[in-house]
């Protein structure tokens, strides 16, 4: 079975500043990783996926993530964040075989100007 | 192609009554899940479709709870004898089935409030 952990419910930051938001995974077969996107009212959108290759992934809107398999961490980051950034952040694995996704409780990013 | 459609985007019912809810997935796609998020929560899994058939039913889908996909395409979900605590975001995702991590389409979800 696999499970998230998101380490911060809420992260306030201020405008053009950086940002990480931390996400830990519990898996005990190979995983893809996922960080989606949900703006009030509104469904979820992929920012970026793991499932191979090369560990640093980059999104949309100018967000990257890094997976760390010896850490099973796969940590959102975005080197200057914007006022339209303010948003829930989910992160998400699935394992080879299962389809569905298994999501983290969330990080409430609020961007202040 | 306008995406993954929940209908409605809200209902109110009194605790009950039956209630359904229908997701349009993007046309192509064979791959059809129900998930239910409450305030503060991610997303949880409820069941999911490959075309017509449902392969996977979570614990939380409790007897009261029934999901179809008659045809593959358009799928309901529907609620009987409605409780407070089935109050909750319910969201639909489509996807297409070709390799494990392919990335899942969100609609807008269906919030329901049960009173």
């Amino acid at each position: 079975a696999q499970s998230v952990t998101q380490l911060d419910s809420q992260v306030p930051v201020f405008e053009e500043a950086p940002v990480e938001l931390r996400c830990n995974y519990s898996s005990s077969v190979s995983v893809y990783l996922f960080w989606y996107v949900q703006y009030p009212n509104q469904g979820l959108q992929l920012l970026l996926k793991y499932l191979s290759g090369s560990t640093l992934v980059k999104g949309i809107n100018g967000f990257e993530a890094e997976f760390n398999k010896s850490q099973t961490s796969f940590h959102l980051r975005k080197p200057s964040v914007h006022i339209s950034d303010t948003a829930e952040y989910f992160c998400a694995v699935s394992g080879e075989g299962a389809q569905k996704l298994v999501f983290g409780q969330g990080t409430r990013l609020t961007i202040n100007p | 192609d306008t995406g993954v459609s929940q209908n409605p985007r809200h209902k109110i019912t009194k605790r009950g009554q039956n209630v359904t809810f229908r997701c349009d997935p993007i046309s192509e796609h064979n791959r059809l899940y129900w998930y239910r998020q409450t305030l503060g929560q991610g997303p949880e899994f409820l069941t999911y479709f490959q075309n017509e058939a449902q392969l996977e039913k979570s614990r939380l889908l409790s007897d009261r709870f029934s999901a179809e996909r008659p045809k593959g395409s358009f799928s309901t979900l529907e609620i009987q004898r409605t409780e407070q605590g089935d109050s909750a975001m319910y969201l639909c995702a489509s996807s297409l089935a070709f390799l494990p991590g392919t990335e899942a389409f969100f609609g807008q979800g269906t919030r329901l409030t049960v009173v």
